[in-house]
Order: structure tokens, then sequence, then C-alpha cells
């Protein structure tokens, strides 16, 4: 069947830029986690979605960050005003249950210039 | 302190060998650990799950030491395709997974 999908697979920005990034879960999977994945470090832990409420959003680094799920399946990673730190591979993963194994979508490879 | 530490590597090896890493973690309330695999620019990718026991899937074994807190991968008869970067991961509670920067092993013909 189809896995996590993330459109786009590349975005490139001007800092202090909007940007959205989407994440379409495998079909049924109620949990849907964001992570950010910075060159030569492993993936860090963003937020995470029980149906459509956000459970835990504890790593959202700050307030420019926010995530919404409403329908409880496709989820948009928001940043505002974004910052050339910002710059690293957005990686979506979706459950069936959240002690479940997590699959992981392509990532978007964001850049702010 | 990080929560799971790795040798970055990289391990670099001639096809046929055997070559193991580890890594620690620091929550010794952790319940859950596993490798994760991933492939250059590639998402992570589930290589398996690793139980107190110690468990083996093919080529591949994995231990865990509850007490001293540590995770390790042995890979066996290594092939060119097992050329990748290998996250150790560790979950403290039902859904946060915690990564390891990983081990970057080179398989050489």
């Amino acid at each position: 069947g189809a896995g996590v999908s993330q459109t786009p697979s590349n975005k490139v920005t001007e800092k202090g830029k909007y940007v959205e990034l989407r994440c379409d879960p495998i079909s049924g999977h109620t949990a849907l986690y964001w992570y950010r994945q910075s060159l030569g470090q492993g993936p860090e832990f963003l937020i995470y979605f029980q149906g459509t409420g956000a459970a835990d959003d504890s790593g959202l680094p700050n307030d420019r960050f926010f995530a919404v799920r409403p329908e409880g399946s496709v989820s948009t990673l928001k940043i505002q005003r974004t910052e050339r730190g910002d710059s690293a591979v957005y990686l979506c993963a979706s459950s069936g249950l959240p002690t479940d194994t997590q699959y992981f979508g392509p990532g978007t490879r964001l850049t702010v210039l | 302190r990080k929560e799971v530490e790795q040798d970055p590597g990289p391990f670099n090896v001639p096809e046929g060998a055997t070559v193991a890493f580890n890594c620690t973690y620091s929550n010794s309330a952790s319940q859950s650990f596993f490798w994760y695999r991933q492939d250059c620019r590639k998402e992570p990718k589930l290589l398996m799950s690793v139980y107190s026991s110690g468990n083996e899937d093919g080529r591949f074994t994995a231990q865990l030491n509850r007490a001293s807190q540590y995770i390790s991968l042995l890979i066996r008869d290594s092939k060119l395709s097992d050329s990748a970067t290998y996250l150790c991961v560790v979950n403290s509670n039902d859904y946060k997974l915690s990564f390891g920067a990983g081990t970057t092993v080179t398989v050489r013909a």
C-alpha cells in the first residue's frame, strides 16, 4: 500500500518568509509525528498528533512553529518568519497506534537563504 | 548530555567482514529499543527491534544491556548493500522516539 508522503520534497525560501510543509500519513493511521533532522544528526521529535489533536508539542523549538491536523489525516507544519537555522529535513511519520512501528515519509528538505 | 550517543564512525569494512558498534542511552526508564537504517538522503527505516534477551534477524544481531544502558548491533558477512547510517533509537514513552546521530558503515568490494 501507499506509504507516508510529504510535499514538497524540496523547499527553498528566503529568511523571514512563511512556509507550509504537508504530510499525508498511511491510510488509517491515527498517530502522526513530525521530526526534524539537521545535517549529521539524528531526527529530533517536534510534535505528536493522536487524531486531530496535538497530544505533545513539546519538541517545537519556539512559537514560530505550528502544526495542524484538522481532519485527523493530513497534517501541515507551518513555520513563520523562517530563519537560516530552520534549514533541515522535516520528516513526518505515522503509526496505527502510538506503540506501533513508526513509518517515515521521504521528508521535505527546507533551505532558508 | 544527549539522550542517545553513538560512535559516528565511519566503519569501513571489506565485503564478508563482521562489523559491530554500540550506542548508550541516558534514561534508565527507557522501555523500547530499535535500530533504524538510513540511506543517504532517504528516510529512516526500521531495521529491527532490540529485546532484552538479544535477537537475531538474518545476518544482524542486536543486544541490549539494561544495567549498563547500552545497545549493540552486529552485522555478519557484510554486503555492499549494508552501507548506510545506522541509527540507535530509544523510546521512553509510548510514542516519542529519541535518535542517536548515527553510525556510518561503508562496505567495500
